[in-house]
């Protein structure tokens, strides 16, 4: 099955500055790639996503980078702040019709003032 | 608000017990999908039922069972409880099919401690 790997597990950021975290997949045939924030206790929400047909996509400060051939993708949030701090989760799945997705095992990352 | 609803958010229970956790998953989700987060870790995916039927299952440890109802919610069962089972159980659904965008919409979790 899929296996999602992701770098690195902890980010520490001085407030303004970017963040980058990677991630790898394993199977070639998937083709859907979210990323999921989740603020402490609470529940995972998607922020982005970006499909294979796609190398790059940008939502505000946040975007999403994919290299299918290398089958890694990144996510890049520029002038952080405070509210970015949670922990962030890659995905991966076959399809947007409904298969499973397999998770990153998460960043945590933590933007100080 | 996901529209997802998880019931019960907290549940305190001794090893060797057996429990029910409950999801209602949004209006016209077909798919429900069952996700286990333990301490400090990452979202281990169980099992995804759709329209009733099972479709797709992972790590789901054979002491655990779910199923999705003719209403569409769904129950994950956990028998013979073990310490190491408390965790935080996430319910997500999704559209699925033609007009699904992929995205999950997580409930806000059950949060089981098996002392």
């Amino acid at each position: 099955g899929e296996n999602v790997e992701q770098h690195p597990s902890t980010l520490s950021v001085q407030e303004g500055d970017s963040a980058v975290i990677k991630c790898t997949y394993s199977d070639s045939a998937s083709n859907y790639f979210p990323w999921y924030k989740q603020e402490l206790g609470k529940r995972p929400q998607l922020i982005i996503d970006i499909r294979s047909n796609v190398g790059e996509k940008k939502d505000q400060r946040i975007a999403v980078t994919l290299n299918k051939t290398a089958k890694h993708f990144s996510l890049h949030i520029t002038e952080t702040q405070p509210e970015d701090s949670a922990v962030y989760f890659c995905a991966a799945s076959k399809s947007t019709s409904g298969s499973r997705l397999t998770f990153g095992e998460g960043t945590q990352l933590t933007v100080n003032p | 608000d996901s529209g997802v609803t998880q019931t019960p958010k907290h549940l305190i229970t001794a090893t060797g017990q057996r429990v029910t956790l409950r999801c209602s998953p949004r209006s016209g989700d077909l798919s429900v999908y069952w996700y286990q987060q333990s301490l400090d870790q990452g979202l281990q995916f169980l099992i995804q039922y759709y329209n009733g039927e099972e479709r797709a299952k992972g790590n789901i440890l054979e002491r655990f069972s779910a199923q999705q109802f003719p209403d569409l919610h769904s129950e994950l069962n956990l028998s013979s409880l073990e310490l190491g089972d408390s965790a935080l159980y996430f319910c997500a659904s999704s559209v699925s099919g033609r007009g699904g965008t992929g995205e999950l919409f997580f409930g806000e979790g059950s949060r089981l401690t098996v002392l």
